[in-house]
Parts: structure tokens; sequence; C-alpha cells
């Protein structure tokens, strides 16, 4: 059921863009974006309906291929607060069942 | 202020102990969710519940007991039988539907088994 990340762990210098893919082998209704700081709860980032619609959060944006099951973070000039790890999601709408990525972890060093 | 809480947020059992994390939510939601986290991994799903008297089965329900008998409250019990129970447990409660909401989480409970 869980969402395959890509890749596990990626380590990036200030200012560099960075790209997370999240990658289903069953249908996507929607995916939505989480980043977990160490030793703390996963914040929501933002979430993609079909239609391949894109959204933005500041410099941090997503897209999602529905027909290809997949979807894209793309962190643009990141800053040191951007290191964590990022979750992609899904739902079930047949039961409420909500099913996360395998996470990728991200550290930013000056 | 709105939000979840989870208690306690560190524990320590000794092998063989049942033993329960409390969340209890002020949010006015119905879904809510048990999610384990072991380093460096993911959240797997352990149980979620969509409304009061209700709840599933997630991925890695053994081992792990819940009960839903108010919308504020959902209780999870680590029973002898979870043979690893050592983790980081998460709670989460779902602010609208599953595939347009968004998940608000407590700031979890870390049970380390002695």
């Amino acid at each position: 059921q869980q969402p395959v990340q890509s890749p596990q762990a990626v380590i990036l210098r200030e200012g560099e863009d960075a790209v997370i893919n999240c990658s289903s082998s069953k249908a996507l209704y929607s995916v939505h974006w989480y980043r977990q700081k160490h030793g703390e709860a996963p914040v929501f980032l933002m979430i993609l309906l079909k239609g391949g619609e894109q959204k933005g959060h500041d410099k941090i944006s997503a897209s999602f291929n529905e027909k290809k099951q997949q979807s894209s973070l793309y962190l643009t000039a990141s800053q040191l607060s951007y290191s964590g790890t990022y979750f992609c999601g899904t739902g079930v709408n047949t039961g409420n069942q909500f099913y996360f990525g395998t996470g990728t972890s991200l550290t930013v060093i000056p | 202020d709105g939000g979840i809480t989870q208690s306690p947020k560190y524990l320590f059992r000794k092998e063989g102990q049942n033993v329960t994390l409390s969340c209890e939510q002020n949010l006015n939601h119905d879904a809510m969710y048990w999610y384990r986290q072991d380093p460096g991994q993911g959240l797997r799903l352990i149980y979620y519940s969509q409304i009061v008297n209700d709840f599933q089965k997630g991925d890695i329900a053994e081992g792990y007991s819940v009960s839903r008998e108010k919308k504020e409250s959902f209780p999870l019990t680590v029973t002898s039988a979870q043979k690893n129970p050592t983790a980081f447990y998460l709670c989460a409660s779902l602010l609208g539907e599953v595939d347009t909401g968004e998940l608000f989480f407590g700031e979890g409970s870390r049970l380390t088994v002695l």
C-alpha cells in the first residue's frame, strides 16, 4: 500500500535545488506532502488534486501526474530550514485510510 | 488552542507489559489515525477510526488494540503480543475528506521496551 519515494536521502548546499519523487502502485486520487523535523511531528505542506494542478508553498512546489501515479516535490534555492524528512501521502477514500510514502531525508548544509 | 495531545511523551516498559498511549483532540474531527515510526523509516498505519465506535486495522495492527468511545479520544494499547514495540507513535486527526483534507498530528509518544 505504501507509496515509494526516491531518493531515500539527499544532501544539498544552501541555494541548491532538489526533486523528491513519489510513486504509487495504486491509483492516486490526490497527493499530500508533509515535512517532519527531527523528533517532531509531520507538518502539512500541500495537497495536489487530480488534473495535474501544481500548487506551491513559498519556494517549494509540486506536480501530480495521475496517469503515471506519480508526484514530484521541487525545492528551489534550498534553505537550512528545509532540512527534514519529506513524506508523500495518499488517501484511500473507500475507507478513510491514509498512507504515507517511504520518506526522503533532506539535509541542507551551509 | 485547538490541537491533538498525546501522552505520555516518553514511556519505558518491561517486556510482557501492556501499555496504553493516550490521544485526545479538540478539533472536532471525525477521523483519527495511529501511525508507528521506526528510526529512519516512514510512517506505517496501525489503526484508524472514521467515527465513534468504529475502527479499522491498518497494515500493522497485530499486537495493538484501540477504542473509540468518544469523538475526542482514540487511545492505543500496545499489548505484550507486539514483538518489537520500541518505536515512535504518532496520532493524527483528519480535517475534511481523506483525499482533499489535511492531517493534524500530535507531538508523538516514544515507547522503549527494556
